[in-house]
């Protein structure tokens, strides 16, 4: 059964680089036509797509990020990761990663809280 | 503010029916598939369905989608206390890129 599992620094100051991995257990990133990719929702709000890798390597981003976002997959280790520079209080988010079959995210992880703050 | 438009909440008795909207655009709910997602408190989003219509695999069948145009929806037959949550509609843009609502609260009263 796949396990998506992230991991990362809990605590930024703002104008750092936020860095996340996700460990992929149960599957692996180089499975043909799934979408390994990040999310973000801010304490009470709805779900923000942030990014994600298609198995070729091809990358999409929200338009509203894509100018700070990164990601990326280390098929060696079996995991992607998310970077996302410059942020603010306003990047305070629990960050998920996913899998997804079609673009959009069918299994996600348990998240992992991110806060921005001096 | 979320792309997609849902109503904050929805709320029925058990043994009721609910149904969820989810407004949106040509660009993406009107050209692309629509999934909805289900969410505890302090968990994260689990897909219920996938492709407007299509129930995940151990997903009861009180479940159910649909789209028409720009609007989908998600009802809830036989409302039962479990089903108590909060539902979140998501779709593809056509400019490659996800988009989701911003979630509406079920409660069985």
């Amino acid at each position: 059964q796949l396990q998506l599992q992230e991991s990362g620094p809990g605590l930024l100051k703002p104008s750092e680089t936020l860095s996340l991995t996700c460990s992929v257990s149960g599957g692996s990133v180089n499975s043909s036509y799934y979408f390994w990719g990040w999310l973000r929702q801010p304490p009470g709000k709805g779900p923000e797509w942030i990014g994600s890798i298609y198995y070729s390597g091809t990358t999409y981003y929200n338009p509203s990020l894509k100018s700070r976002v990164t990601v990326s997959v280390d098929r060696s280790k079996n995991q992607f990761s998310l970077k996302l520079r410059s942020v603010t209080a306003a990047d305070t988010a629990v960050y998920y990663c996913s899998r997804g079959l079609y673009a959009l995210p069918d299994d996600w992880g348990q998240g992992a809280l991110v806060t921005v703050s001096s | 503010q979320s792309v997609l438009t849902q109503p904050p909440s929805a709320s029925g008795t058990p043994g009721q029916s609910v149904t969820i909207s989810c407004s949106g655009e040509n660009s993406h709910i009107g050209s692309n598939t629509v999934n909805w997602y289900q969410q505890f408190p302090g968990a994260a989003p689990k897909l219920l369905i996938y492709s407007n219509d299509q129930r995940r695999s151990g997903v009861p069948d009180r479940f159910s989608g649909s789209k028409s145009g720009t609007t989908a929806s998600l009802a809830i037959s036989g409302l039962q206390s479990e089903d108590e949550a909060v539902y979140y509609c998501a779709a593809w843009d056509d400019r490659l890129y996800g988009v989701f609502g911003g979630g509406t609260k079920v409660t069985v009263l």
